[in-house]
This record gives structure tokens, C-alpha cells and sequence, in this order.
């Protein structure tokens, strides 16, 4: 247990709709950043916030955008949904430094039919 | 900008028997190393890490693994498998210029026979 909580589970979604994935994290860590891992791939990073702020986006479209609020809990939204969004979601908080381990959540698992 | 090679896909071995499971990376100046183990339809459970200092680092459940700077490699290892061992492991790197956003490999799929 990491003490970092996602959900939901499993989602099913249709293609062109909007999706928001949520994100507890650990307590204490102020640093969440959100992986997309595509079935039989590693994690990708799709970005990073910081005290609420954007710290770091990877190489995703627009369409995938986020939110961190003041009790640094997180939201990955995704609009326009593509078959190539399914994918396991994962979110991982840390205490900010480079150094600091980071804590994955258990993943939110989305199916875009 | 800084990448990780798995170059074994899957890897089967015999329970009690040893294992290494390849990393390479590429960075320009000091790599961040770790391990991950994730078991089916779970998240990440990071087995240890390497940032400075002795080049041979102990992790969780007995998996150990050294840093090769002249062959860019962070291999891991394991004297002795146990069935409970099967899982997909990741090697991970994050660098002083990319913030702490991890660049994972593809991973490796460990299966261990009875």
C-alpha cells in the first residue's frame, strides 16, 4: 500500500466523449504527475503538477489537461476520446525533490469502445 | 533526450534459480536509476534505486542491482527466484534537466516455472 488512491477502477467510455480520472495522494507530497501505460508498454508521462501549477507536460495533445487542488489531490480529464486513450492511467505523488521516490496509485483502467 | 532499453521482452526461469534482468540508458550527465515490479492490474512498487555513491544497491525482496557508468547499464538481480517473483518489471530513469518525470523502459516480463 502507497497510500496513493485512483478512481475509478475500470471505465468505459465511447469514442468523442469526456472522461475525469481522479488521484489522492500520499500525504504529505505535494507532487503528482499522471502515466498513461498502453497495454504491454511502459508508463509515459503525460505531466506533472506542483503546488497546484503545470510543472512539466510530456508529449500529449491539449485535449489531455489537469487539475491539482489544495489538498494536492489530482484530475486528469481527457476530452474527445480516442480508441488509442484505452490504457491503464496511473498517477504518482512524491515530496517534490528529484531524488524523492514516487508513489503509484493502483491505476484507473479506461476502455474507449 | 534521455531514454531506457529493456532488450529482454520475457524472461522464463526455474524457480530457485538466479536472474539479471538488462537496462540500458541513455543520458548526457548523471542519471536518477530505479526498478519497478508490477504484478497484473496493479500500480508501480519501486524495488530500489540508485542515485550517487556505491554502484552496487540493495533493494526489497532480495533484488539487487549495480551501476555500470562505462556501459550505461543498471542491471538487476536476483540469486534465488520464488514463484511469487513473476511479475513485469520496469527499469526508469529521470535526469537533472527533465524534473523528476520518469522515462520508463518497456519492460520485462518475468515468468517463473515450478
Amino acid at each position: 500500500e502507497t497510500g496513493v488512491t485512483q478512481s475509478p477502477t475500470h471505465l468505459i467510455k465511447t469514442r468523442g466523449q469526456q472522461v475525469t480520472l481522479r488521484c489522492s495522494s500520499q500525504s504529505g507530497h505535494n507532487t503528482v504527475s499522471w502515466y498513461q501505460q498502453a497495454l504491454g508498454q511502459g508508463p509515459q508521462f503525460i505531466f506533472q503538477y506542483y503546488r497546484e501549477e503545470e510543472n512539466g507536460r510530456g508529449n500529449f495533445p491539449p485535449r489531455f489537461s489537469g487539475l491539482q487542488f489544495p489538498n494536492y489531490s489530482s484530475e486528469l480529464n481527457v476530452n474527445a476520446l480516442e480508441l488509442d486513450d484505452s490504457a491503464l492511467y496511473l498517477c504518482a505523488s512524491t515530496k517534490g525533490q528529484l531524488t524523492d521516490t514516487q508513489y503509484f496509485g493502483p491505476g484507473t483502467r479506461l476502455t474507449v469502445l | 533526450a534521455q531514454s531506457v532499453t529493456q532488450p529482454d521482452i520475457h524472461i522464463t526461469v526455474s524457480e530457485g534459480a538466479s536472474l539479471e534482468l538488462r537496462c540500458n540508458y541513455s543520458y548526457g550527465a548523471t542519471p536518477y536509476l530505479f526498478w519497478y515490479v508490477q504484478s497484473p492490474g496493479q500500480g508501480l512498487q519501486l524495488l530500489l534505486k540508485y542515485f550517487s555513491g556505491d554502484t552496487l544497491v540493495q533493494g526489497i525482496k532480495g533484488f539487487e542491482a549495480e551501476f555500470k557508468r562505462s556501459q550505461s547499464s543498471f542491471n538487476l538481480r536476483k540469486p534465488s527466484v520464488h514463484w511469487s517473483d513473476a511479475a513485469e518489471y520496469f527499469c526508469a530513469v529521470v535526469g537533472e534537466t527533465s524534473g523528476s518525470r520518469l522515462t520508463f523502459g518497456e519492460g520485462t516480463q518475468l515468468t517463473v516455472n515450478p
